[in-house]
């Protein structure tokens, strides 16, 4: 596609229900990256992809979210028994590699309820 | 750990006047650093890298290794400057970028 895109834009969540968010970067970026970013902050890094090798997940804040991308494209952020501090834009980017400039998505808002 | 730090959430000028927003961050090696710019209603999306030393729709960035600054400047803002302004850092160790809070500039007319 031309851009990253993500899906879905909205999401809203009871506590406790598992939610999963999905990004499509740009067509052979070898680069995926995602950021979770709070109301009034700058964007935090969660995980790191290269190919389908995740190869820094230090930002991840707990175990409850867990992130994939199998065949090296698309990718998913899971987040299991949602909490009220997961509401945030979720944020997917992606680089060719070598690359500097990310292309960002529009994100996801997440709202737990 | 890195750090960058934007210390004001709001900026508000009038049209025709120069901007600066501040930026300083905290790393011991040698960063890259970048700024990126969000217009209402659409993606964040680069400004400028200091690499490049190059001027964007009117914008520099200098990088003060000394100050450990690297403030966005245009000598005379326009209404469609008005955005969210992130500055970040990248260290030469990973990929990921490291991100300051933000500043809102507001140009009125």
């Amino acid at each position: 596609g031309a851009g990253v895109s993500q899906s879905p834009r909205y999401k809203v969540a009871k506590r406790g229900q598992d939610v999963a968010l999905r990004c499509d970067p740009i067509s052979g970026h070898v680069s995926l990256f995602w950021y979770q970013q709070a109301l009034g902050q700058g964007p935090e890094f969660l995980t790191y992809f290269q190919n389908e090798a995740q190869l820094d997940k230090s930002g991840l804040p707990s175990d409850r979210f867990f992130a994939e991308r199998p065949e090296g494209s698309v990718s998913t952020l899971k987040i299991q028994r949602t909490q009220q501090e997961d509401s945030a834009v979720y944020l997917c980017a992606s680089s060719a590699r070598g690359g500097y400039g990310y292309t960002f998505g529009s994100g996801t808002r997440l709202t737990v309820v | 750990a890195q750090r960058v730090t934007q210390p004001e959430k709001l900026l508000s000028v009038f049209k025709g006047a120069p901007v600066e927003l501040k930026c300083n961050y905290s790393y011991s090696g040698s960063p890259e650093l970048f700024w990126y710019v969000q217009y209402s209603r659409q993606r964040l999306q680069l400004l400028l890298r200091h690499i490049s030393r190059e001027s964007i729709k009117g914008f520099t960035a200098d990088l003060n290794k000394g100050e450990t600054s690297f403030h966005l400047k245009k000598p005379f803002a326009q209404e469609e400057d008005s955005a969210m302004y992130y500055c970040a850092l990248r260290t030469n160790a990973g990929n990921m970028l490291t991100f300051g809070g933000g500043t809102r500039l507001m140009v009125k007319p």
